[in-house]
């Protein structure tokens, strides 16, 4: 699976949009863009995923760049419960047993 | 249920003890997993089962650390002989099929192991 990067922390305020940018480079054409959360003390949770084509659900935006090299994650109005590090990680599909592998992701913190 | 459930959320245990942490996926998943997060670190990943297949040990830390899933829901990971190292939070996660590009993983809230 292609390696990603991304800033180790970050900013915002509350009700701003949150922009978390990750870095891949050197992903292939078979590999999704998934972003997961871990907030304090608890389980990570599932985001978001998606291949090329711009995503979004309840929680967030996914925008991929046209080249795929990068994507940003989007909280559309942060809000102190949004603290928590986020992880971007890709995933090839169909690769099948293999686990989700976890960098260090970048810690968000929401400000009043 | 709803979500995957760990069991016990806390777990303190003396140096040398053997201590068994549960997990219950979520029904019908068929992927279960088992990671570890030590102190301010990121996730490790420990152990792989899906459906009747051998598990993947590839994560296992040592020869101390075993897991077993019967009947294909519930896990149990096994850490013999406990050392103050081992102390960690133990995530399980489950997913529908095995971690392909397009299923995502759900995880549980975790059991939280000191060692004393």
């Amino acid at each position: 699976d292609a390696k990603t990067t991304q800033p180790p922390s970050m900013d915002c305020a509350e009700g701003r949009a949150a922009n978390l940018p990750c870095n891949h480079s050197t992903i292939s054409g078979n590999e999704y863009v998934y972003w997961y959360r871990q907030i304090h003390s608890q389980g990570p949770q599932y985001i978001i995923h998606g291949l090329k084509n711009n995503e979004t659900n309840e929680m967030a935006s996914l925008i991929i760049t046209e080249d795929r090299k990068s994507s940003t994650l989007i909280l559309p109005h942060a809000t102190l419960r949004d603290t928590a590090v986020y992880y971007c990680i890709v995933r090839v599909a169909g690769s099948g047993n293999t686990p989700l592998v976890f960098g260090k992701g970048t810690r968000l913190s929401v400000i009043a | 249920g709803a979500g995957v459930s760990q069991s016990p959320s806390n777990k303190v245990t003396e140096k040398g003890k053997d201590v068994e942490l549960r997990c219950d996926p979520i029904s019908g998943h068929t992927a279960l997993y088992w990671y570890r997060q030590s102190l301010g670190q990121g996730l490790e990943f420990l152990i792989y089962f899906q459906g009747n297949s051998a598990p993947d040990k590839s994560g296992l830390p040592s020869d101390r650390f075993s897991a077993e899933r019967t009947g294909g829901s519930v896990s149990t990971l096994t850490i013999q002989r406990t050392q103050q190292e081992d102390s960690a939070v133990y995530l399980c996660a489950s997913s529908l099929r095995p971690m392909t590009g397009n299923t995502e993983a759900f995880f549980g809230q975790g059991t939280r192991l000191t060692v004393v």
